[in-house]
């Protein structure tokens, strides 16, 4: 059973377009986070929700828009797609508290033409 | 705010060398520390973590890492690695604020 899925694995678009990355997780988890990846590999964290609230909001161009519809669900809307979005997208929960570890999704590869 | 720095960015070995990757943060608090790893073309996985108690810490595939708190250094190592072991390496530092913050990464080439 996967903990946390990410749909597409792959997406190839061009630009100006707008496209949605969803992301589920099955373990109850109360925080969701997205990461974005870029071709030097470097991780940086995008946003994260807490109970269907915002509570991190990196410095992200507003074309890029989280959206929980529930706890179990972070998506991640991207209007007017450009060429430096063609990224490595991860999704990842964890518990609200405790020291539990984050765990990750597979990841969506996003190619912007 | 809390910071994270590895300070080799693609390190080469032959196989069976030793391995030992630079990690060090910045952070006031206490923190928990994490290891992750990316095969290519794979997802993220977890190596190791620290939250307390022995500084020395053991994970999977034989990988181990050291907290020393007062260099703020989460190094990790391994003694003998194996082509395998290519990857990437990220260290992350989570504070107390919930905030995860990962290294920019360490590419790993283990040539056979």
């Amino acid at each position: 059973d996967t903990a946390v899925s990410q749909t597409p694995k792959y997406l190839v678009t061009q630009m100006g377009n707008d496209k949605s990355i969803k992301c589920e997780q099955n373990l109850g988890h109360d925080t969701m986070y997205w990461y974005k990846q870029d071709s030097k590999k470097f991780l940086k964290i995008m946003f994260s929700y807490n109970n269907k609230e915002l509570i991190i909001n990196e410095t992200v161009p507003n074309r890029f828009s989280p959206k929980s519809p529930d706890k179990a669900h972070l998506n991640l809307h991207i209007n007017s797609l450009e060429l430096g979005d063609s990224a490595v997208y991860f999704c990842a929960s964890r518990p609200l508290s405790g020291q539990e570890t984050q765990y990750f999704g597979p990841g969506t590869r996003l190619l912007v033409l | 705010a809390q910071s994270v720095s590895q300070h080799n960015h693609h390190v080469i070995l032959s196989e069976a060398a030793s391995l030992e990757l630079g990690c060090n943060y910045s952070y006031g608090g206490t923190v928990n520390l994490f290891w992750y790893v990316q095969y290519p073309g794979q997802h993220l996985q977890l190596l190791l973590k620290y939250f307390s108690g022995d500084p020395l810490v053991k994970g999977i595939k034989g990988f181990e890492a050291e907290f020393i708190k007062s260099k703020f250094s989460f190094n990790l190592r391994k003694p003998s690695v194996q082509w395998s072991d290519t990857a990437e390496y990220f260290c992350a530092v989570n504070g107390n604020n919930n905030d995860m913050r990962f290294g920019a990464g360490t590419r790993l080439t283990v040539k056979p």
